[in-house]
């Protein structure tokens, strides 16, 4: 199994631009999570999708955020414009069948200059 | 507003000692809750977890103990190693709610050889 992929492991944009994160889940699991990890609020979720579709996204910080699910293998969190103080490290998670933990990916690290 | 709280961010153990990870929650509706160890440039990987069920769970030199009265609940490692230096997280869950689980900010473990 190969596990949560994430697209980029690294993004380094300037303020203003566009940003596209990229998750694609275990095969088989029908939960998603977006979480960001900042040193003051440890992981802290943003939104999560079951079966495609956005269950709780209380945690998106402002509209500028966005995320999207079209299918059961890849979602996608979108920041625009960005900010300095978007960067932080974006962690996708997956859960489902008989799993009720959640398996991470290795994380986007962005950078906002 | 945090409803899990690490009130340690680092702590440095020697090798072969115990390690004490502690971890406090606001939610009584809580009845689920696992650990995750996070090494750099990773995300995080489950680790071990416990139902409100039950007051203690074990697994090889890990064992997480629950005290529900106190909404308090710990990680402990025995024999601590160099190879469980790592950001340990907290995580809880009311499963009859959703999906959703909330992080505390980590604690940092430094086991010296």
């Amino acid at each position: 199994d190969a596990g949560v992929i994430q697209s980029p492991r690294h993004e380094v944009t300037e303020m203003g631009q566009e940003v596209t994160l990229r998750c694609k889940p275990i095969s088989g699991h029908n939960s998603l999570f977006w979480y960001r990890q900042t040193m003051m609020r440890g992981l802290e979720l943003l939104i999560y999708f079951n079966n495609n579709v956005p269950i709780d996204d209380s945690g998106m910080p402002e509209d500028r955020f966005s995320a999207k699910m079209p299918n059961a293998s890849f979602s996608t969190l979108k920041i625009q414009p960005s900010e300095p103080r978007d960067s932080a490290v974006y962690f996708c998670a997956s859960n489902g069948g008989s799993s009720y933990e959640q398996y991470f990916g290795p994380g986007t690290r962005l950078t906002v200059t | 507003d945090q409803q899990v709280k690490q009130n340690s961010p680092s702590l440095s153990v020697q090798e072969g000692r115990i390690s004490i990870l502690n971890c406090d929650y606001t939610n009584s509706m809580f009845d689920y809750f696992l650990w995750y160890k996070k090494y750099p440039a990773e995300g995080p990987t489950f680790l071990i977890s416990i139902s409100s069920i039950k007051d203690k769970n074990e697994d090889g030199r890990f064992t997480v103990f629950l005290n529900k009265s106190a909404k308090h609940l710990s990680l402990h490692i025995v024999p601590s190693q160099p190879g469980d230096s790592a950001v340990y997280f907290c995580a809880a869950s009311a499963r009859n709610t959703g999906n959703q689980f909330y992080f505390g900010t980590g604690t940092s473990l430094t086991v010296i050889p």
